[in-house]
């Protein structure tokens, strides 16, 4: 069973960027998609992004799709060598408070059947 | 990419049996048999109750059931107790390694 740990809250003001990481342990990180999933308060939750992994390749290889309501804000990223996905969202605004998960998958077209604990991200002048 | 169609807030009685509607469109949920259903309540991350439209992972009780009929997807969830007093969502595969969730459905167990 793969479990998903991710960093903790942060306080960021409006402008900057907030890098959010989620560590993987279990499972053959290489193998499985993660994706990244937002709630902001008082509203459903919102699919911004993922990794889609690449198989049959001698090394690792991933791709990255991100929703078009992100396109160019969000930049994930992943480090093999940890296990770690990163979600890192520019030009924060007040708006993009909420809570930030990352969930695994086998690959993107299934189920997210691990989720990590949750990021809160508040942005404050 | 616009959220899936959800009713906002059902309220129903213990034993009673709920039936959550999820619209799309034929670019998602009509255009493959990939919705899942999560469970979220408020502080804990979401868990699945239902992907591909209708199959349950195991340990999911079969209280929890899924259909779909053209773009329309629903989770029906039986002879409910108040620990199933939650958030619902759905969520569909939209093509190109992307998914859409929709609204959320808050259900009240009376």
């Amino acid at each position: 069973q793969v479990q998903l740990v991710q960093s903790g809250t942060e306080v960021k003001k409006p402008g900057s960027s907030v890098k959010v990481s989620c560590k993987a342990s279990g499972g053959t990180f290489r193998n499985y998609a993660i994706s990244w999933v937002r709630q902001v308060p008082g509203q459903g939750l919102e699919w911004m992004g993922g990794i889609i992994p690449v198989f049959h390749t001698p090394t690792y290889a991933q791709k990255f799709q991100y929703s078009q309501h992100f396109q160019g804000r969000v930049t994930i990223s992943a480090d093999e060598s940890t296990s770690t996905a990163y979600m890192e969202l520019s030009s924060l605004r007040s708006d993009d408070t909420a809570m930030y998960y990352c969930a695994k998958s086998a690959t993107m077209s299934e189920p997210l059947d691990s989720w990590g604990q949750g990021t809160l991200i508040t942005v404050s002048s | 990419q616009s959220a899936l169609t959800q009713p906002a807030s059902l309220s129903r009685s213990p034993g009673q049996s709920i039936t959550i509607s999820c619209t799309g469109t034929s670019n998602d949920v009509g255009n493959y048999n990939l919705v899942s259903w999560y469970q979220h309540h408020p502080g804990k991350p979401p868990k699945v109750l239902i992907y591909e439209d209708n199959k349950r992972p195991s340990g999911v009780s079969n209280r929890f059931s899924g259909s779909k009929s053209g773009n329309t997807a629903s989770l029906t969830i039986s002879g409910l107790q108040a620990e199933d007093e939650a958030d619902y969502y759905c969520c569909s595969y939209a093509g190109g390694s992307t998914l859409v969730f929709g609204g959320g459905t808050k259900l009240t167990v009376l």
